[in-house]
């Protein structure tokens, strides 16, 4: 069965600093892998999927996330932080066995003036 | 175009009683999948809707059930209430492809749900 692992429940960076989200993937078949941004008291929003195409994915709000086969990774990354993207982020793979999204922990971000 | 909606947004509830909670999903979405998120944690998948029928069903007792209407819309209802099934509880609508996957779930603002 296919798997998340978010490393780091609590990530902290300044405001304009690189924001680096960290999601690690097991899975026994060619994965379909997802980011998504949970703000306070909302459901889930969804900033980026890899579906076998580029490995290099571009979202929203700045965000982009690159596939590595060869690490099992699938960070989420943006260039430059701002307070606005305080909040809770969620790293998913979809299970073809179970036809749903199977989630990681998830990892919060904090923004400092 | 709406999105996927929720109601209701909160709700309180006793030890023993039962909930529902219903579902209204994106426009063109014909799949319904419902997920728990227990505080601080991720979501965990608890069962999915297509065409009318439970399609798929996560590791939850049978004291959760559902249902899907004809206008895809649904209902998740819980029995039995427990301390434990506090939580916030999402809704999320897909399509399925030409393979049948949905895998590209668009989510709801969830339904707050607290039991005492």
């Amino acid at each position: 069965a296919q798997s998340v692992t978010q490393l780091g429940s609590h990530v902290s960076v300044s405001e304009g600093a690189l924001v680096l989200l960290r999601c690690n993937y097991s899975s026994s078949v060619p994965p379909y892998l997802f980011w998504y941004v949970q703000y306070p008291n909302q459901g889930l929003q969804l900033l980026l999927k890899y579906t076998s195409a580029a490995t290099l994915v571009k979202g929203i709000n700045g965000f982009e996330a690159e596939f590595k086969k060869s690490e099992t990774s699938f960070h989420l990354t943006k260039p430059s932080a701002h307070m606005s993207d305080a909040a809770e982020y969620f790293c998913a793979v979809y299970n073809n066995a179970g036809n749903m999204l199977t989630f990681g922990g998830g990892t919060r971000l904090m923004v400092k003036p | 175009d709406a999105g996927v909606t929720q109601s209701p947004t909160h709700l309180i509830k006793t030890r023993g009683q039962q909930v529902t909670l219903r579902c209204s999903p994106k426009s063109g979405h014909d799949t319904v999948s419902w997920y728990q998120q227990a505080l601080g944690q991720g979501p965990q998948f608890i069962f999915q809707y297509y065409e009318e029928e439970e399609r798929q069903r996560g590791n939850f007792p049978d004291r959760f059930s559902g249902h899907q209407f004809p206008n895809y819309s649904s209902e998740l209802n819980v029995n039995a209430l427990l301390l434990g099934d506090s939580a916030l509880y999402l809704c999320a609508s897909s399509h399925r492809d030409v393979y049948l996957r949905s895998y590209e779930q668009y989510f709801g603002p969830g339904t707050r749900l607290t039991v005492t």
